[in-house]
């Protein structure tokens, strides 16, 4: 099976540019997460969809938003960047969402807010 | 007060010594993960615990969640374990995907 896939790989945006990433899941697998990872902060939790429903938010501003589509793929979309903005972000994917299921990472998209 | 710690933050070691990471923590939690991020970024899922002992390989991972606390040990540790190790918990009646990170251990294995 292949793995999830993320696109773009890197991203170089301007503040006050839009930005939306992909991510694909392992075939099969329902449930997506998204992440930033930043050098101060490390990683957090941004959202998590399953069957195209948002099940839970981090704690992010309005500006971060996201979706899933009926083929369980997903989007994130930063609106207004910020130079703080400037991260990694990892989606994970997974079959469903029972406790016992692992969690499967992407490579992640490098975006950068100049 | 981060809610997941983890020591150390860096660690050097020989080729062939064992490691140890601990990873402490102050929620209830569901659910413990360790995970391995090379230089790249990609993070690998190395285990995911919720009650005593896993063991993948060289890798050993424990749990006391009366404790709170885990540890991942790597046996005759090599090169290639170079990376950085990040422990994350679900928290009670968290969502699967809603983790609290810790801040990574550095690991650099020396030949």
């Amino acid at each position: 099976k292949a793995g999830v896939t993320q696109t773009p790989r890197y991203l170089i945006k301007t503040r006050g540019q839009q930005v939306t990433l992909s991510c694909s899941p392992i075939s099969g697998h329902r449930s997506v997460s998204w992440y930033q990872q930043t050098p101060g902060q490390g990683l957090q939790f941004l959202f998590e969809y399953f069957s195209e429903t948002q099940r839970n938010k981090g704690n992010f501003p309005g500006r971060f938003s996201g979706r899933q589509f009926s083929n369980s793929r997903s989007e994130m979309n930063v609106s207004t960047l910020e130079l703080g903005d400037s991260a990694l972000y990892l989606c994970a994917s997974s079959p469903g969402t029972r406790a016992s299921y692992e969690q499967y990472f992407g490579p992640g998209t490098r975006l950068t807010v100049t | 007060k981060n809610e997941v710690e983890q020591s150390p933050q860096n660690l050097t070691a020989q080729e062939g010594e064992f490691i140890t990471i601990n990873c402490s923590y102050s929620v209830g939690i569901s659910a413990l993960h360790w995970l391995q991020q090379h230089p790249g970024g990609g993070i690998v899922s190395l285990f995911m615990l919720s009650s005593g002992k896993k063991k993948h390989g060289r890798l050993i991972a424990t749990i006391n969640i009366q404790e709170k606390h885990s540890s991942l040990h790597i046996t005759a540790s090599h090169p290639r374990d170079s990376a950085v190790y990040i422990c994350a918990v679900r928290s009670h009646g968290g969502s699967q995907g809603n983790l609290i990170f810790g801040k990574g251990t550095k690991l650099s294995v020396k030949p």
